[in-house]
C-alpha cells in the first residue's frame, strides 16, 4: 500500500494525558501537512513540514501542540495535556512537491477522543 | 473566518440524474481549486481540480466549473451513481501557497 499511512486509527486519552499521532507519507513525498477536523466542520490546516524542518505552523494552537518530521521515521503530531476540546479527527496529507497547483493525498485519519 | 463556503449541507439526487455541488470563496488570492470526496471514517480522496486560468475541467463523469468574477465553482456529476454518496469538500489554495482552505462539506446522497 503506497498511500499515506496514519496510526493509530482511533485513540482514546484521558484529560491531561499525551496523545501521539503518526503519519508516514506516500513514497517519494517529502512534504507533510497536518489538518484537524472538528465535528460538523471542514478540515483546518495546522502545520506544514519537510524533513527535519517545520515550514509553517501558523495553524497550530500556541500551547500543548507540537509536530516533527525527523530524518528517519514518520511525522509525529504530539498533543500534551489533552482536553476535551482536542477531540477531533486529525488528518495527515503528503505531496511530492509544494505550491498552489499541487494535489495533496490524505491518510485515513486518527480519531482522537478525550474522556 | 470561513473563506471557502459550501452553503448546502446536504443534497439528495436520484440515480442517473445530475448532481451539482456548489462552492463560493471570498479570497481573490486563491488560484487553485480542488474537490475531495470523503466516506465516513476515511480520509478525503482527491477527485478533480481546476486552475484559475481555466473555467472548466472534465474527468469522466466529473466536471468542475469556475466563475472567477462570481468567486464561485461547482462540481457536476453525471450520471450520478449510488457509490457517489459521500461528503464532498471544496478546497482552495492561494498562489504560492500550500495550505488548503476547506469548506464544511456537502453530503450527497444518490438514491436508486
Amino acid at each position: 500500500n503506497a498511500g499515506v499511512m496514519q496510526n493509530p486509527r482511533h485513540l482514546v486519552r484521558r484529560r491531561g494525558q499525551e496523545a501521539r499521532l503518526r503519519c508516514s507519507p506516500m513514497k517519494g513525498h517529502s512534504h507533510v501537512y497536518w489538518y484537524r477536523q472538528l465535528p460538523e466542520e471542514g478540515l483546518k490546516f495546522m502545520v506544514y513540514l519537510q524533513k527535519e524542518n517545520i515550514i509553517d505552523e501558523s495553524g497550530m494552537p500556541k500551547e500543548r501542540f507540537s509536530a516533527e518530521f525527523p530524518k528517519e521515521g514518520p511525522s509525529i503530531l504530539r498533543i500534551q495535556q489533552v482536553v476535551r476540546g482536542d477531540s477531533a479527527a486529525y488528518f495527515c496529507a503528503s505531496s511530492r512537491q509544494t505550491g498552489s497547483n499541487t494535489e495533496a493525498f490524505f491518510g485515513q485519519g486518527t480519531r482522537l477522543t478525550v474522556v | 473566518d470561513q473563506q471557502v463556503k459550501q452553503n448546502s449541507p446536504s443534497l439528495s439526487v436520484q440515480e442517473g440524474r445530475i448532481s451539482i455541488l456548489n462552492c463560493d470563496y471570498t479570497n481573490s488570492m486563491f488560484d487553485y481549486f480542488l474537490w475531495y470526496k470523503k466516506y465516513p471514517a476515511e480520509g478525503p480522496t482527491f477527485l478533480i481540480s481546476i486552475s484559475s486560468i481555466k473555467d472548466k475541467n472534465e474527468d469522466g463523469r466529473f466536471t468542475v466549473f469556475l466563475n472567477k468574477s462570481a468567486k464561485h465553482l461547482s462540481l457536476h456529476i453525471v450520471p450520478s451513481q449510488p457509490g457517489d454518496s459521500a461528503v464532498y469538500f471544496c478546497a482552495a489554495n492561494p498562489n504560492s501557497g500550500y495550505a488548503l482552505n476547506f469548506g464544511k462539506g456537502t453530503s450527497l446522497l444518490v438514491t436508486p
